[in-house]
């Protein structure tokens, strides 16, 4: 069965600094890989998905991240944080041809200090 | 841009009581979806909906649960008797096709729901 594991429950940067939020997934073909950020009091967001277009995906507000097959991983960065960047941050994976559901990590919550 | 809008957005109920979530999904869209998010917990899949019919389900969503597309727009999640580890956020969602296929699934900003 697929799943994803997001290391770090809570990572805390400075402003300006690199943002770097973990995900790997086990998955026994390369699956779809979204990110969705869920700022307080707030639904889930879309920032990105891997749809095998391209390794190197593109988001909103800044975000990235890059799917590595050799290294099962899709972990999402941003250059410079900024403080509203502050939300958590939450992995998901659709395996192909899988059926309809997305199965979500336990979530990193993202602490951004002056 | 085009919205899941999700009602009531708080919900107190009695353990033993029924309770009914209410969603209206993106207007062209054609799979829907409940997902909850306990307090401190991850976000997980109860069931997706498809063509009048359930075509999937976790084992989470048990006879307790129903769901229900009573007209062209609205979206309903049934608990047919709470109980308290019922509490939750509840997550609306919809989509054009299946994530498996890539597609994207948008969320509501969910219902949240405290059994006292």
């Amino acid at each position: 069965a697929q799943s994803v594991t997001q290391l770090g429950s809570h990572v805390s940067v400075s402003e300006g600094a690199l943002v770097l939020l973990r995900c790997n997934y086990s998955s026994s073909v390369p699956p779809y890989l979204f990110w969705y950020v869920q700022y307080p009091n707030q639904g889930l967001q879309l920032l990105l998905k891997y749809t095998s277009a391209a390794t190197l995906v593109k988001g909103i507000n800044g975000f990235e991240a890059e799917f590595k097959k050799s290294e099962t991983s899709f972990h999402l960065t941003k250059p410079s944080a900024h403080m509203s960047d502050a939300a958590e941050y939450f992995c998901a994976v659709s395996e192909k041809g899988g059926g309809n559901k997305l199965t979500f990590g336990t979530g990193t919550q993202l602490k951004v200090e002056l | 841009e085009p919205e899941v809008t999700q009602t009531p957005s708080h919900q107190v109920t009695q353990m033993g009581q029924e309770v009914i979530l209410r969603c209206v999904p993106i207007s062209n869209h054609l799979y829907f979806y409940w997902y909850r998010q306990i307090l401190g917990q991850k976000v997980e899949f109860l069931v997706s909906f498809y063509n009048n019919e359930i075509s999937e389900k976790s084992e989470i969503f048990d006879d307790q649960f129903s769901v229900e597309r009573p007209d062209g727009s609205n979206f309903t999640l049934k608990i047919r008797s709470t109980k308290l580890e019922d509490s939750a956020m509840y997550f609306c969602a919809s989509s054009e096709g299946q994530p498996s296929s890539g597609n994207t699934i948008y969320f509501g900003e969910g219902s949240w729901l405290t059994v006292v």
